[in-house]
């Protein structure tokens, strides 16, 4: 079945230093949709990105992600982290059910 | 816009007690899910419906039941509280293929 892997579980950086956030997915469906939830704390997750095209960049408040078809990945991005960018990521297949992948905690330090 | 509720906020639970959580959304969405949540842990899925009166088990079923009594609506029961128990249960509501996802405000959930 389809599948979601999201292989750190926490990351820890300094405030100003690039994020990259690893998603790597399995499915048989050939035009897969990609998402990433961000969810702070006590609230509930929220869209952050998502995509359909290979290989074409999409973007949101300072993120962003390409989906690469042939690598089966669809890595979350930032050039410089900040403090407020601390949260749990996920990255999401679509299909007849959303599958998710197990998150990953961005902790950004000053 | 459209949104998602669910209700209570906050239960209470006994141990042994059946607790019933419920979700509503307007989107008008085929898809409705119940995750559980637990403390710095990711999703993981309970039940899901595709359409009203369906009913699909999640990774997490063993425990609780749910029902899609109609398409705006679905419940999660927890059929035996577990003593010590805290989550978080969050419902979601998207169209086929999941797209425009939303999560409800979840529901905390305590047992004492």
């Amino acid at each position: 079945g389809d599948s979601v892997t999201q292989t750190e579980g926490l990351v820890t950086l300094t405030e100003g230093l690039p994020v990259m956030l690893n998603c790597t997915y399995q499915t048989i469906y050939s035009n897969p949709f990609l998402f990433w939830y961000v969810q702070h704390l006590n609230e509930s997750p929220r869209l952050l990105l998502k995509s359909f095209t290979d290989n074409k960049r999409t973007e949101h408040q300072g993120f962003h992600a390409t989906l690469h078809k042939s690598s089966s990945s669809f890595h979350l991005q930032k050039s410089s982290a900040q403090l407020s960018d601390s949260a749990l990521y996920y990255c999401a297949l679509g299909g007849q059910k959303l599958v998710f992948g197990q998150g990953t905690i961005l902790k950004v330090y000053l | 816009g459209g949104i998602i509720t669910q209700t209570p906020k906050f239960l209470i639970g006994q141990e042994g007690q059946k607790l019933t959580l419920k979700c509503q959304q307007n989107f008008n969405h085929d898809t409705m899910y119940w995750y559980r949540q637990d403390s710095g842990k990711g999703l993981r899925l309970i039940y899901y419906s595709i359409t009203e009166n369906d009913l699909q088990k999640g990774d997490l079923s063993e425990g609780y039941d749910a029902s899609r009594e109609k398409k705006s609506s679905f419940s999660l029961t927890v059929t035996s509280a577990q003593k010590n128990e805290m989550a978080v249960f969050l419902c979601a509501s998207s169209r086929q293929g999941g797209s425009d996802y939303t999560f409800g405000s979840g529901t905390r959930l305590l047992v004492i």
